[in-house]
């Protein structure tokens, strides 16, 4: 099944310990982008990456790491979580950069830090 | 950059009625817009979207309407259903179009049966 994957689903942590998030998809897809989701603000972008070892930010990047080092694999990097990091977290991929631009959307990992 | 406004953040209506959501943008080189449907618990879910060379498009009982001049454009239901009822979402893109994206900040319908 075609699908994107996130791990874990729901993460509760601490200030300042470094977590990762894993988002995998399985449709050879070139672009994968990650968005946090917060009440009344909608979703926003955090970063991007339009192929293996190509990534870019969006508009709120700040606080996060990513790398692409493989087509597959698009892990997110919180080296020191802070509260204001407590949202639900999406992964999304795309074939590519132009033509074609839906996006398939993972379900989604709900952090917590406290 | 892009600042994208949804209008209402909320929208009951009874089944079989219609529903329109409202969204405007405030860059005028965006030149794609997708509506995304989000049901609880999921992630997105693309249920139609438009380029800025078009002014309208349908699918089944789903419409969207671009107005570039104004810089909005809107979302349609007809004949709305229960399992309509979810969060859905506007969103533009810039140009390098398909990489940025600008989400509203969502409007959760609720269709009455």
């Amino acid at each position: 099944e075609a699908q994107v994957t996130q791990n874990p689903r729901y993460l509760i942590t601490v200030t300042g310990k470094k977590l990762t998030v894993t988002c995998s998809q399985n449709m050879n897809h070139e672009y994968m982008s990650w968005y946090r989701q917060d009440p009344g603000l909608g979703l926003r972008q955090i970063y991007y990456s339009m192929n293996v070892e190509v990534t870019d930010k969006g508009d709120v990047p700040e606080g996060y790491k990513v790398s692409r080092k493989e087509k597959r694999n698009f892990p997110l990097i919180l080296e020191s979580p802070s509260p204001n990091q407590t949202s639900l977290y999406f992964c999304a991929s795309k074939p590519g950069t132009s033509g074609n631009y839906e996006q398939y959307f993972g379900p989604g990992t709900r952090l917590t830090v406290t | 950059g892009e600042n994208v406004e949804q209008h209402p953040s909320t929208l009951s209506v009874q089944e079989g009625d219609s529903a329109v959501i409202k969204c405007t943008y405030s860059d005028s080189a965006s030149n794609y817009f997708p509506w995304y449907k989000q049901e609880l618990g999921k992630g997105p879910q693309l249920i139609i979207d438009i380029r800025s060379n078009v002014g309208e498009k349908k699918d089944q009982r789903i419409a969207v309407t671009l107005n570039k001049t104004a810089k909005h454009f809107s979302l349609h239901i007809t004949e709305t259903q229960p399992e309509d009822s979810a969060v859905y979402f506007c969103a533009a893109s810039i140009p390098p179009t398909g990489n940025q994206f600008y989400f509203g900040t969502g409007t959760s319908l609720t269709v009455i049966p």
